[in-house]
């Protein structure tokens, strides 16, 4: 398939913010996703954004979708150790498997 | 409480064995899905379904089969074809109602596959 593109590590400092990126490169998706993996775990969901969309915010989370670049981010403010496990940005249409990235590992330090 | 199981947690293949990982979802959703993920690859599709007594070839299908007998079951066997089986894997579904529509997926816990 189609390739997304992600960093595979960020270190951010407790109560600082992170920013997570992914290019991606199906002009055709409709949707992007943004999912959480802790250890020894499944994906769990935490956001998604619909392509006509440039901004989504939900808490701590916001998402910003640049659909010229094929770029994607997900910000989250107050970064605590919780936060620590892997980010994959996911491409999908409708009807079809989603398109997942490597992943990023997130490190919260003290 | 409404999700999708996968059994066993951790599960051990001798060589030239084949063995069956289960799922099932109780969200009654129609499409389910079979990934792969191996360290630093993140997520390869195998197998997935749309519908029951349907199903299509992923990217990595090689070694694996599945059956779609049930809407709410997925199971997926690892043959003794699949020369490197060792991996965590990762069943999935959706509601996958047709055109214009987020396909969210939901995900089990995952079962570690081992080789003795």
């Amino acid at each position: 398939g189609e390739d997304v593109e992600q960093s595979l590590f960020l270190s951010v400092r407790e109560g600082d913010s992170s920013v997570i990126n992914c290019t991606y490169t199906d002009s055709s998706s409709t949707y992007l996703y943004w999912y959480k993996q802790e250890p020894g775990a499944g994906l769990q969901l935490l956001t998604y954004i619909f392509s006509n969309m440039d901004m989504k915010q939900d808490q701590r989370l916001t998402v910003l979708l640049n659909k010229k670049d094929k770029h994607l981010s997900l910000r989250i403010a107050d970064t605590q150790t919780g936060d620590s496990a892997i980010y994959f940005c996911a491409e999908g249409n409708s009807g079809y498997a989603l398109n997942f990235g490597k992943g990023t590992s997130l490190l919260v330090t003290p | 409480d409404g999700g999708i199981t996968q059994s066993p947690k951790y599960l051990f293949r001798k060589e030239g064995q084949n063995v069956t990982l289960s799922c099932e979802q109780n969200l009654n959703h129609d499409a389910m899905y079979w990934y792969r993920q191996d360290p630093g690859q993140g997520l390869r599709l195998i197998y997935y379904s749309q519908i029951v007594n349907d199903f299509q070839k992923g990217d990595i299908a090689e070694g694996y089969s599945v059956s779609r007998e049930k809407k709410e079951s997925f199971p997926l066997t690892v043959t003794s074809a699949q020369k490197n089986p060792t991996a965590f894997y990762l069943c999935a579904s959706s509601i996958d109602v047709g055109s214009s529509a987020k396909n969210i997926q939901y995900f089990g816990a995952g079962t570690r596959l081992s080789v003795l």
